[in-house]
């Protein structure tokens, strides 16, 4: 199975901050990655999907890049209702695999 | 609305046996392939099975295989899974998922939660 490995796993930041999350795939999933935002209590979103395309409705702000084995999710200017955990997830494969996530605290 | 609304989830003796349902609406659910995805509290996601639009492609999570099996009725919209010899490492919120047109998890429901604990 391809894992994926996300850094940091715990990020602080404060509003109106550059934010950079980056994933590691265990080998090529080609363009195949994708991001989702999670907030206590809820399901994930679908935020970013194909590396760098905005799923409908979501922020600018937000973007995506990489390709291969190693990507990035960049929020340019990090806005209060962005505290949340993301989580990158291949889609290369049947199994589905998702990152651990990198929860973005208030500093 | 585009709706997936998953039940079946409470508590359960190790050992036992749970069904989930994952009820669609809002959209041609055979049209779509679906998953199930879990989360143990305090933890990631976890990619759990996936089933193809007819039912006739279905793969599995290592962790899950041989005691897990998922199904669904497109007539009734409906997913299922099925899951047996439940452990403590089972304890999670079980998500279904849809694969929408971008192929990737685009529709989430809200979560059923599974506790397994005597």
């Amino acid at each position: 199975d391809i894992q994926m490995t996300q850094s940091p796993s715990t990020l602080s930041a404060s509003v109106g901050d550059r934010v950079t999350i980056t994933c590691r795939a265990s080998q090529s999933i080609s363009s195949w990655l994708a991001w989702y935002q999670q907030k206590p209590g809820k399901a994930p979103k679908l935020l970013i999907y194909k590396t760098f395309t905005l799923e409908s409705g979501v922020p600018s702000r937000f973007s995506g890049s990489g390709s291969g084995t190693e990507f990035t999710l960049t929020i340019s200017s990090l806005q209060p209702d962005d505290f949340a955990t993301y989580y990158c997830q291949q889609y290369n494969t049947y199994s589905r695999t998702f990152g651990q996530g990198t929860k973005v605290e208030i500093k | 609305e585009v709706l997936l609304a998953e039940s079946g989830g409470g508590l359960v003796q190790p050992g036992g046996s749970l069904r989930l349902s994952c009820a669609a609406s809002g959209f041609t659910f055979s049209n779509f392939e679906m998953n199930w995805v879990r989360q143990a509290p305090g933890k990631g996601l976890e990619w759990l099975s996936y089933i193809s639009r007819s039912g006739g492609t279905i793969y599995y999570a290592d962790s899950v295989k041989g005691r897990f099996s998922i199904s669904r009725d497109n007539a009734k919209n409906s997913l299922f899974l099925q899951m047996n010899s439940l452990g403590a490492e089972d304890t999670a919120v079980y998500y279904c998922a849809r694969i929408g047109l971008v192929h990737t998890f685009d529709v989430w429901g809200q979560g059923t939660m599974v506790t397994v604990s005597s």
